[in-house]
């Protein structure tokens, strides 16, 4: 069966350093892949979308990387704040208007000050 | 700009009792719209989507039902809750020529 999976673990990490948080996926072709963030209570908002011919995708402070192969995306925040605490969802698609996208569980990120 | 509203933020039922959540989009017509749930430590259930008014696909049976009486409203319903109804619902809506999906704030529901 189709399955993706986050560290389950919370990652905690001392303000300004680099957060990478992985997603691993398996039995499944996606056409793309979306992180997520989620607020304690809220709704997930979008951050960024890489394609699977896509090795890498930039938006300020934010990096992923998509390996195929691996069926591994890394995520991450350089330079990161306190403001940056949240869980972190990674989704996956096959580009067929969101009727199969599978997401996974979320990881929880802690900046610390 | 496109807006998504959902209502009420949370809710505390009684077990056997109904069940109506509601989502309404804003600034766009004819939207492909989403119904989620999200347990703890669980990722995103897909229950329902719907490409139009009247025209429901549920994703995975179950105690729960679906409508789309509006273009761009769509309601989530029981006739009776059950404890594993318990969660967080989120309604989504996804732009017609994009890739991603636009969450709405979600209803925290807790049965008891």
């Amino acid at each position: 069966s189709q399955k993706i999976e986050q560290n389950s673990e919370a990652l905690n990490i001392q303000e300004g350093k680099t957060a990478t948080l992985t997603c691993n996926y398996t039995n499944y072709s996606p056409a793309y892949l979306q992180w997520y963030r989620q607020d304690p209570g809220r709704g997930p908002v979008f951050l960024l979308l890489i394609r699977e011919n896509e090795k890498e995708k930039r938006k300020e402070r934010l990096k992923v990387t998509f390996d195929t192969t691996l069926k591994q995306s890394l995520f991450h925040i350089t330079a990161s704040q306190p403001a940056d605490s949240a869980t972190y969802l990674c989704a996956l698609d096959r580009g067929t208007g969101g009727f199969k996208t599978i997401f996974g569980a979320g990881t929880r990120l802690f900046v610390k000050a | 700009s496109q807006t998504i509203h959902q209502w009420p933020a949370t809710l505390v039922q009684p077990v056997g009792s109904p069940l109506s959540l509601e989502c309404t989009v804003e600034g766009t017509s004819n939207p492909n719209l989403y119904w989620y749930r999200q347990a703890a430590g669980r990722g995103l259930q897909l229950l329902f989507y719907s490409v139009g008014i009247g025209q429901i696909s549920s994703e995975v049976p179950q105690n729960l039902s679906a409508s789309r009486p509006q273009d761009r409203q769509f309601i989530l319903s029981s006739k009776k809750l059950l404890l594993s109804d318990s969660g967080f619902y989120l309604c989504a809506w996804y732009p017609t020529n994009t890739d991603t999906q636009y969450f709405g704030p979600g209803t925290r529901l807790t049965v008891l």
